[in-house]
């Protein structure tokens, strides 16, 4: 079974950085790409960054380029978000997903991110 | 930046047809996917490659996608249904999500 389960969240001042993790288990982690994407409370969905299955190939949405890095440890079957810089405007629930298929087909619960002074 | 523009919500009687669209510059073009999140939950994927099902995911779930509009279509609508739905798209690279519908099922 697929599972992916993100952690790190928590309250974190304007300026300040987090580091968010996801455990991914139950398939092959290091065949697939991986993202991240989040939602603002009673917003939609907006995806964050992508990461390749080789991290050759990287992306980033303008609102966090320059801010946020991805990266992934394939001993650890784990992807990572190093979020710096926080903003108010960052505040969240940040959820990875799987990518296959041109589709995000796994999703984890989502870890909260809250920026406030 | 490229956009995908859902209807806010969209209303259905229970047993009928459901139809949510996305629309967004030469869409026919690009594979769409869709996914239902209930309150509290994550998303799900009901529907990639603008038509393919992921296992698990019923029938009564169908899509298409056509020149500049995408449309999800729900038969036979379900109480369970009830969710938001969200359409996305990739362009450049950036993966896009259309601002989501909600589907309330009365």
């Amino acid at each position: 079974e697929v599972q992916l389960v993100e952690s790190g969240g928590g309250l974190v001042q304007p300026g300040g950085s987090l580091r968010l993790s996801c455990a991914a288990s139950g398939f092959n982690f290091s065949t697939y790409y991986m993202n991240w994407v989040r939602q603002a409370p009673g917003k939609g969905l907006e995806w964050v960054s992508y990461i390749s299955s080789s991290s050759r190939t990287i992306a980033y949405a303008d609102s966090v380029r320059g801010r946020f890095t991805i990266s992934r440890d394939y001993a650890k079957n784990s992807l990572y978000l190093q979020m710096n810089s926080l903003r108010a405007e960052d505040t969240a629930v940040y959820h990875c997903a799987r990518s296959s298929h041109d589709a995000l087909d796994y999703w984890g619960q989502g870890t909260l991110v809250t920026v406030s002074s | 930046s490229y956009e995908l523009t859902q209807p806010p919500s969209v209303s259905v009687s229970p047993g009928q047809t459901a139809s949510i669209t996305c629309s967004g510059d030469e869409l026919g073009d690009k594979y769409v996917s869709w996914y239902l999140q209930k309150p509290g939950q994550s998303p799900v994927l009901v529907i990639y490659q603008d038509t393919k099902w992921p296992s698990g995911i019923p029938e009564r779930f169908s899509g298409s996608n056509s020149g500049k509009t995408a449309t999800l279509t729900i038969s036979g609508t379900q109480a369970m249904d009830e969710a938001d739905y969200y359409c996305q798209a990739w362009d450049s690279s950036t993966a896009v999500f259309g601002g989501g519908t909600k589907l309330t099922v009365l």
